[in-house]
C-alpha cells in the first residue's frame, strides 16, 4: 500500500466510549501531524511530531492523546469526547523534519461524529 | 505570524469555462505558498507551491498560480474547467523565518456546471 492511509474511514462513538485513530505512511518521512477539519473553518493543526518525539500541540484538549511508537505510525487516542469534537481527523506526513517548504502528504481521513 | 484568506466560500462555474480562485496571505517576507485540493471523500493533494524565482508556477491536472507581491496574493487559475474539478481548494502559506508549519485558508468550493 502506498501514501498514507488512515483508518478507520468512518467512526461513531458515545460521549463515553475510547477508541484510536490509526495513521500509517509508506513514504519513508520523518514527520507527521494530525488535523482537525470542521466544516468552513480552516484546517486546525493539533499535533506534529518529528522523529517520533512531539514537537507541537496546539492546545489540544486532554481528550485526545497522541501516540507515535515510530516515524511510519501515528495514532490518536479518544476518549470522553463532546459533540462538538465532530470532524474529519486528518493524518498528514512530510518528508524532513518539518519546514515551511515541506509539502505534506494526506491520508483520507476518519469521519469522527461523536453522539 | 503569517495568515492567509480565501474570500470566496464557494465559485460556480461551466464546465469548459475559465477559472480563477483566489488566496491573500499576510507576511512580512516572501512566503513559502501552496495551494492543495480536496476532493470527496479524500485526504488534500498538493496542486503547486512557490518558493522563489519565477511567479508563475505551473501545476499538476492543468493549474497554475501567480505569485504577485505586490498584492500579496497567489491565485489558482485554469484555462478550461473539467467536471472532475469540482472539489474543495485550500490555499497555504509558510513562513520562511519562523513557524514550519503552513497556515491553511478555509477553503473554496468549487462546483462546476455542465
Amino acid at each position: 500500500e502506498t501514501g498514507v492511509t488512515q483508518t478507520p474511514r468512518h467512526l461513531v462513538m458515545g460521549m463515553t466510549n475510547k477508541k484510536s485513530l490509526k495513521c500509517e505512511q509508506h513514504l519513508g518521512h520523518n514527520a507527521m501531524y494530525w488535523y482537525k477539519q470542521s466544516a468552513k473553518k480552516p484546517l486546525e493543526l493539533m499535533f506534529v511530531y518529528n522523529f517520533k518525539e512531539q514537537t507541537e500541540n496546539n492546545s489540544v484538549p486532554s481528550r485526545f492523546s497522541p501516540e507515535c511508537p515510530n516515524s511510519s505510525h501515528l495514532f490518536l487516542h479518544l476518549h470522553t469526547l463532546q459533540p462538538e469534537d465532530s470532524a474529519l481527523y486528518l493524518c498528514a506526513s512530510s518528508p524532513t523534519s518539518g519546514g515551511a517548504a515541506d509539502t505534506q502528504y494526506f491520508g483520507p481521513g476518519t469521519r469522527l461524529t461523536v453522539l | 505570524a503569517q495568515s492567509v484568506t480565501q474570500p470566496d466560500i464557494h465559485i460556480t462555474v461551466s464546465e469548459g469555462a475559465s477559472l480563477e480562485l483566489r488566496c491573500n496571505y499576510s507576511y512580512g517576507a516572501t512566503p513559502y505558498l501552496f495551494w492543495y485540493v480536496q476532493s470527496p471523500g479524500q485526504g488534500l493533494q498538493l496542486l503547486l507551491k512557490y518558493f522563489s524565482g519565477d511567479t508563475l508556477v505551473q501545476g499538476i491536472k492543468g493549474f497554475e498560480a501567480e505569485f504577485k507581491r505586490s498584492q500579496s496574493s497567489f491565485n489558482l487559475r485554469k484555462p478550461s474547467v473539467h467536471w472532475s474539478d469540482a472539489a474543495e481548494y485550500f490555499c497555504a502559506v509558510g513562513a520562511t523565518g519562523g513557524s514550519y508549519i503552513p497556515t491553511f485558508g478555509r477553503g473554496t468550493s468549487l462546483i462546476v456546471h455542465p
